[in-house]
């Protein structure tokens, strides 16, 4: 069945720039939107943006001068870079799924295993 | 740009029926997706577009919705329903998804 995994650092400075990866495997990125959610410990979850297969994106409005949301076909992953970073950014950062191919719903239905990003000098 | 309203808490004794309600003006045009999330692990569909249930779910988990407001019901509670319960919709004004505060369920 389809997975998601998310990568990359775990510690970013104040100021630098986040970057991670979802890695989609068990079947194609193609088709489906995918988005980011984070959750601040001991909050609620945040919508961060969806990229489409194709390439089209939609951001949320709070953050949508810092970040950008990118995917990469030929090898099944897509990625998140969010710029200038503060301690307010740290967070677990989840990969997840819309639920059919080629429908935005916002109805998230696969979700990664979630990455745990602290923002600390 | 819209909000979505939850309890923060709520408590129900083991086998008793309990309902969550998520509260937003974009509710009155989208469905409610309902989210279990368990300590430490990711969010888990419960029950999407007001009433249907991913394959996996108990039957016990059931959504309703009327106006502004939509509600997830347990009916027969089990210890291992305790979790925090999040909803999301889509934003009126901006066409992106929005998330409820959670509403952290405790079965006694």
């Amino acid at each position: 069945q389809v997975q998601l995994q998310e990568s990359g650092p775990g510690l970013v400075k104040p100021s630098e720039t986040l970057s991670l990866t979802c890695n989609v495997s068990g079947g194609s990125i193609s088709g489906y939107y995918w988005s980011w959610v984070r959750q601040p410990p001991g909050k609620a979850l945040e919508w961060l943006g969806f990229v489409y297969y194709s390439g089209s994106t939609n951001y949320n409005p709070s953050l949508q001068s810092r970040l950008t949301i990118s995917v990469d076909m030929s090898k099944n992953q897509f990625s998140l870079k969010l710029t200038s970073v503060t301690a307010a950014d740290t967070a677990v950062y989840y990969c997840a799924r819309d639920l059919l191919p080629h429908i935005l719903l916002y109805t998230f239905d696969l979700w990664g295993q979630g990455k745990m990003v602290t923002v600390a000098s | 740009s819209s909000e979505l309203t939850q309890d923060p808490a709520v408590s129900v004794a083991l086998g008793q029926t309990v309902t969550i309600t998520c509260q937003g003006d974009s509710l009155r045009f989208f469905s409610a997706t309902w989210y279990q999330q368990k300590p430490g692990q990711a969010p888990v569909l419960v029950l999407y577009d007001k009433t249907n249930r991913p394959s996996g779910i108990p039957d016990r988990f059931s959504g309703s919705s009327s106006g502004d407001t939509a509600s997830l019901t347990l009916t027969g509670a089990q210890a291992e329903d305790e979790a925090d319960y999040y909803c999301n919709s889509r934003d009126t004004t901006n066409n992106v998804a929005i998330f409820g505060g959670g509403t952290k369920l405790t079965v006694l």
